[in-house]
């Protein structure tokens, strides 16, 4: 059984800039969650996919999009990168439209650098 | 008022303590409850689910109190491998998410 990928593991960007960061989900999952953690705080949630759709969203621009294709790997789209997107990405697969009872799997992140 | 609250220490106690953490949610939605561990710059990993009941496994014991919106998680024995950050987590299964507040770090001394 396979684990949650992210690439790349490291991405340094300029501000101004796009970024596309992925995710393959863990064997098994349907639903990929999106979060970004800054240095000294717990994980924001961006956004949820399941079956190729958004399933919810937290506090975070239009800049911020995704994608979840047919085989449900994901990838988060940022637009116009701010220094304040600077963070670690993390992905998050799961079940059953990201019931909690049926666990989350994280991927090891994307750590994101703006300059 | 953030949705998980948790105080972000540092606790920095010695081999052998036993230590406590709290947390507190405002939505009375949330269904499900968890603590993860982080280790440095590593991924979120689930350590135990939280049950009405309270529940223990091995030397860590979490209880959930949803009349005051409180979760707690005790850890008996430090040990120096118990470094690491524990985030407070709950989950709503209408709005499909997970929640974590911003995470209390521990530091085992020898």
């Amino acid at each position: 059984e396979t684990g949650v990928t992210q690439s790349p593991t490291h991405l340094i960007k300029t501000r101004g800039q796009q970024v596309t960061l992925r995710c393959s989900s863990q064997s098994g999952h349907n639903t990929v969650s999106w979060y970004q953690q800054a240095l000294g705080q717990g994980p924001q949630f961006i956004f949820q996919y399941y079956r190729e759709e958004e399933n919810g969203r937290g506090n975070f621009p239009p800049r911020f999009s995704g994608l979840q294709f047919p085989n449900y790997s994901s990838e988060l789209n940022v637009n116009a990168l701010e220094l304040d997107d600077s963070a670690l990405y993390l992905c998050a697969s799961s079940l059953a439209g990201g019931d909690a009872n049926y666990g989350y799997t994280f991927g090891s992140g994307t750590r994101l650098t703006v300059v | 008022r953030k949705e998980v609250e948790q105080d972000p220490g540092p606790f920095n106690v010695p081999e052998g303590a036993t230590v406590a953490f709290n947390c507190t949610y405002s939505n009375s939605a949330s269904q499900s409850f968890f603590w993860y561990r982080q280790d440095c710059r590593k991924e979120p990993k689930l350590l135990m689910s939280v049950y009405s009941s309270g529940n223990e496994d091995g030397r860590f014991t979490a209880q959930l109190n949803r009349a005051s919106q409180y979760i707690s998680l005790l850890i008996r024995d430090s040990k120096l491998s118990d470094s690491a950050t524990y985030l407070c987590v709950v989950g709503y299964s209408s709005a499909s998410k997970i929640i974590f507040g911003s995470g209390t770090r521990l530091s085992i001394r020898p």
